[in-house]
């Protein structure tokens, strides 16, 4: 079975970028799509079609994917980006997750 | 506005059955497919099943596949997920949520707690 692989955590500073990787097999070849999860409520979803941001999602938030490797960047983070991401990919009429990165704002 | 809200959880004793209901509404609901997500507690999200827009198409997670079932009545504009042969891992919250078209899910319902335990 298809398999996305993230890293457990991030931590940035306050105003400085974040780039969260997902990994896996030619997933350049897929559709990337990315979550946000704040504690106690639902995912949003901040990425999809790999660069894609949903109308209310800021412009900080962009995506790539190419290659093996997708990848969310938080360009200026915010205190209130401090969350778990998610990636997700479509393989195979099934749907897959990363494990999910939780990102720290120091 | 868009709004799924999900009902029908609760604890179960495990290899009994239950049945979730995801009321939808701000949209087109025959339009689109829907579907289940799962998150155990502490745990990240695992999707669960897929069904088509007009319910010709299903798809399962291998973990579910022939215990749990979709299903959906357009005229009431809800989802439902049968669930089951129930074990102690099916706890989590089960989330509804929409698809976009393109293999992305662009809204959540709030989720709802299942427990399996005896």
């Amino acid at each position: 079975s298809y398999e996305l692989t993230q890293p457990p955590s991030v931590s940035v500073s306050p105003g400085q970028t974040a780039s969260i990787t997902c990994s896996g097999d030619k997933l350049g070849d897929k559709y990337a799509s990315w979550y946000q999860q704040k504690p106690g409520q639902s995912p949003v979803l901040v990425i999809y079609q790999d660069t894609k941001r949903p109308s209310e999602i800021p412009d900080r938030f962009s995506g790539s994917n190419s290659g093996n490797t997708a990848t969310l960047t938080i360009s200026g983070t915010q205190a209130m980006d401090e969350a778990d991401y998610y990636c997700q990919a479509w393989d195979s009429n099934t749907y897959v997750f990363g494990a999910g990165t939780k990102v720290t704002v120091l | 506005q868009v709004q799924l809200v999900e009902s029908g959880g609760g604890v179960v004793q495990p290899g009994r059955s239950l049945r979730l209901s995801c009321v939808a509404s701000g949209f087109t609901f025959s339009n689109y497919g829907i579907h289940w997500v799962r998150q155990a507690p502490g745990k990240g999200l695992e999707w669960v099943a897929v069904i088509s827009y007009d319910g010709g198409d299903k798809y399962y997670a291998d973990s579910v596949k022939g215990r749990f079932t979709i299903s959906r009545d357009n005229s009431k504009n809800t989802l439902y997920l049968q669930m089951n042969s129930l074990r102690a891992e099916d706890t989590a919250v089960y989330y509804c949520a929409k698809s976009t078209g393109t293999h992305a899910f662009d809204y959540w319902g709030q989720g709802i707690l299942v427990t399996v335990s005896s």
